[in-house]
Order: structure tokens, then C-alpha cells, then sequence
């Protein structure tokens, strides 16, 4: 049984370039999150999905961040117009929700660090 | 507003010292779930343990036993005879569990090191 698996782990893009990072689950998990962590702090939630289904995003989710499920298995992230304040890493964290619907256990992948030049 | 404090940025011991990692939460719920996350070097956050709100026993697994309070709001984690493997941030997480919004609010962690 693999965990959460992340791709790219690293990388280096210029100011103002698009960005996509790919997320897998542990498969059977129906709920997919994404969190930011930068420097010296603890991970940030942006947003989640259950099976295909974007349910909730942060304020901390720009419009210029986009994520998706579309077969309610890997989701991808994409910045666009990236900013030097966007260098962080990026973590995908992934549940299987249980009778209470809340609460889940969520597992982590390995994260991707942007760094935005 | 869900928060997370702990206060301690960083603890450095001599290996076989026991630890103890302060949390303490604020929460409007009454039904929450509280959990501990470990960061390796490495960077991956692997998970330690989950408690419920009503759910107020100890727990003790191995080296590692968690104290949860809900008339002072916190969930320490101890770490008895810590050993050098130990050392990493660890992160305190809180999860209400209104409306489905399950995403976790962490503490800014606790860098613990372990020295031989």
C-alpha cells in the first residue's frame, strides 16, 4: 500500500510563470486536501475535495490558484502569474471519511517546495 | 475563530530526558477533534494521533503518552527516555467538526532536538 505521492518535489520558476503540481492519494481515500507551509510555520489549509467535488476553499486561495479533482482520484494545483510570495511547500494531505463525516485522519504526502525566483 | 497555540518554538535535551510538547486550543465547538503530526527533517508530516472532544482519556503508546485536558483546552504529548530518532518539529491540529469543513488548523509547531 503506497501513501500520499507528490510530483514534482522541487521547483524553480520565474516571477510571473504558471505552475502545476500533481497530488495521488492513498487510493480508496475520498477526501483530498491542500495546505501551504512556509518557513518556521505550520501548514495553512487552502482547500478540499470530497470524491470530485471542491467543497470548501480558504481565503488564502487567490484567484489566481486553481485546483481540481476531475475523476476523484488525483487533483492538481495550479498557480498562475506566480509571485515570489507564493515560495512555499505545498502539501496534499488525504482522508477516508467515516460515519461522522468530520474529523478524518488526514495523511500526508511529501510536499512540493516552490521556489519563485 | 479555531486556534492553535504552542508556545514553545524550540526545546533541545539530552538524549534519555523525558519531554513534554505543549497545545493548548481555542474552539466555539463542542464536538472537535484534536491530533499530533510529526516533521522529520525530511519534511513529511506523519501522523501520531487523533482524540475526539469527549474523549478525555490518556493515551500511552510505546515511549509517547498524550494528556488531554478540556477544562484547561490543552493536549500535551510527553516523550519518555527521548532518543535522538525523536528529533523534529512536531504539530499540534485541530479539526471542528461543523459542516463539514475538516480542514486542519496547526499550531506553529515545536522544533524538540534530541542531543546524544
Amino acid at each position: 500500500d503506497t501513501g500520499v505521492s507528490q510530483d514534482p518535489r522541487h521547483k524553480i520558476t520565474k516571477r510571473g510563470q504558471n505552475v502545476t503540481f500533481r497530488c495521488d492519494p492513498i487510493s480508496e481515500h475520498n477526501r483530498l486536501y491542500w495546505y501551504r507551509q512556509t518557513l518556521g510555520q505550520g501548514p495553512e489549509f487552502l482547500t478540499y475535495f470530497q470524491n470530485e467535488a471542491q467543497l470548501e476553499k480558504s481565503r488564502l486561495l487567490s484567484d489566481r490558484f486553481s485546483a481540481e479533482r476531475p475523476k476523484g482520484s488525483f487533483s492538481t494545483l495550479e498557480i498562475q502569474r506566480t509571485e515570489q510570495g507564493d515560495s512555499a511547500m505545498y502539501l496534499c494531505a488525504s482522508s477516508l471519511t467515516g460515519p461522522r463525516n468530520a474529523g478524518d485522519t488526514q495523511y500526508f504526502g511529501p510536499g512540493t517546495r516552490l521556489t519563485v525566483l | 475563530a479555531q486556534k492553535v497555540t504552542q508556545a514553545q518554538t524550540e526545546i533541545s535535551v539530552v538524549e534519555k530526558e523525558d519531554v513534554t510538547l505543549d497545545c493548548v486550543y481555542e474552539t466555539r465547538d463542542t464536538t472537535y477533534y484534536l491530533f499530533w503530526y510529526k516533521q522529520p527533517p525530511s519534511g513529511e508530516l506523519v501522523f501520531l494521533i487523533r482524540r475526539n472532544s469527549f474523549d478525555e482519556q490518556n493515551e500511552i503508546s510505546g515511549r509517547y503518552s498524550w494528556n488531554f485536558q478540556k477544562s484547561t483546552s490543552s493536549f500535551n504529548f510527553t516523550i519518555t527516555a527521548s532518543q535522538v530518532v525523536d528529533s523534529a518539529v512536531y504539530f499540534c491540529a485541530l479539526s471542528e467538526s461543523g459542516g463539514g469543513a475538516d480542514g486542519l488548523t496547526f499550531g506553529k509547531g515545536t522544533h524538540l532536538i534530541i542531543q546524544p
